[in-house]
């Protein structure tokens, strides 16, 4: 596709769930990220994908989070067990190379 | 020490005004610097790279003193259209090593 795309955009969910969020990155790109932005805060790297490369995970909170990429495609991002603190807007990101990022719009999360 | 740091604002200056953004960085071998611009409840996008030589587009010119390990946004005749969050990124020593984005300074342009 054009852009990254992120599905749902939306998302409300009760403590204790689990949740399920898509990143589709640009075609052709090799790298894919997640970030999470809480209200008012800024980009926090979750976990990054590339290529066929082991995940770099470092970025993840908890053992509750985990995520993962088909080849070069999607990617999903899972949050077993979700917490009130786990709300913010997770954001998926690839790239061809280190020369920028393209973002995608983002998943809101909200946990009640 | 953080590994980006930039004074949160906000800033707000009259139409037409020139305003200016800092960003200090920690890691030394850093090589990749951006600015990315991110609208009120938007993704951030990308707005211009920096160089060593320092870069100019349009009315953004943006520079990096690597001694000092400090980057910089030039902003002239500010448009109402400028007000956004501005967030100084870095990356790492190689390949696609994940961005580092600082927080953002928040500039509010006035009519």
């Amino acid at each position: 596709g054009a852009g990254v795309s992120q599905s749902p955009s939306n998302k409300v969910t009760e403590k204790g769930k689990d949740v399920e969020l898509r990143c589709d990155p640009i075609s052709g790109h090799t790298a894919l990220y997640w970030y999470r932005q809480r209200l008012g805060q800024g980009l926090e790297f979750l976990i990054y994908f590339q290529g066929n490369s082991a995940p770099d995970k470092s970025g993840l909170p908890s053992d509750r989070f985990s995520a993962e990429r088909t080849g070069e495609s999607v990617s999903t991002l899972t949050i077993q067990r979700t917490q009130q603190e786990d709300s913010a807007v997770y954001l998926c990101a690839s790239s061809l190379d280190s020369y920028g990022y393209t973002f995608g719009s983002g998943t809101r999360l909200t946990v009640v | 020490r953080k590994e980006v740091e930039q004074d949160p604002g906000p800033f707000n200056v009259p139409e037409g005004a020139t305003v200016a953004f800092n960003c200090t960085y920690s890691n030394s071998a850093s090589q990749s610097f951006f600015w990315y611009r991110q609208d009120c409840r938007k993704e951030p996008k990308l707005l211009m790279s920096v160089y060593s030589s320092g870069n100019e587009d349009g009315r953004f010119t943006a520079q990096l003193n690597r001694a000092s390990q400090y980057i910089s946004l030039l902003i002239r005749d500010s448009k109402l259209s400028d007000s956004a969050t501005y967030l100084c990124v870095v990356n790492g020593i190689s390949g696609n090593t994940p961005l580092v984005f600082g927080k953002g300074t928040r500039l509010s342009v006035i009519a």
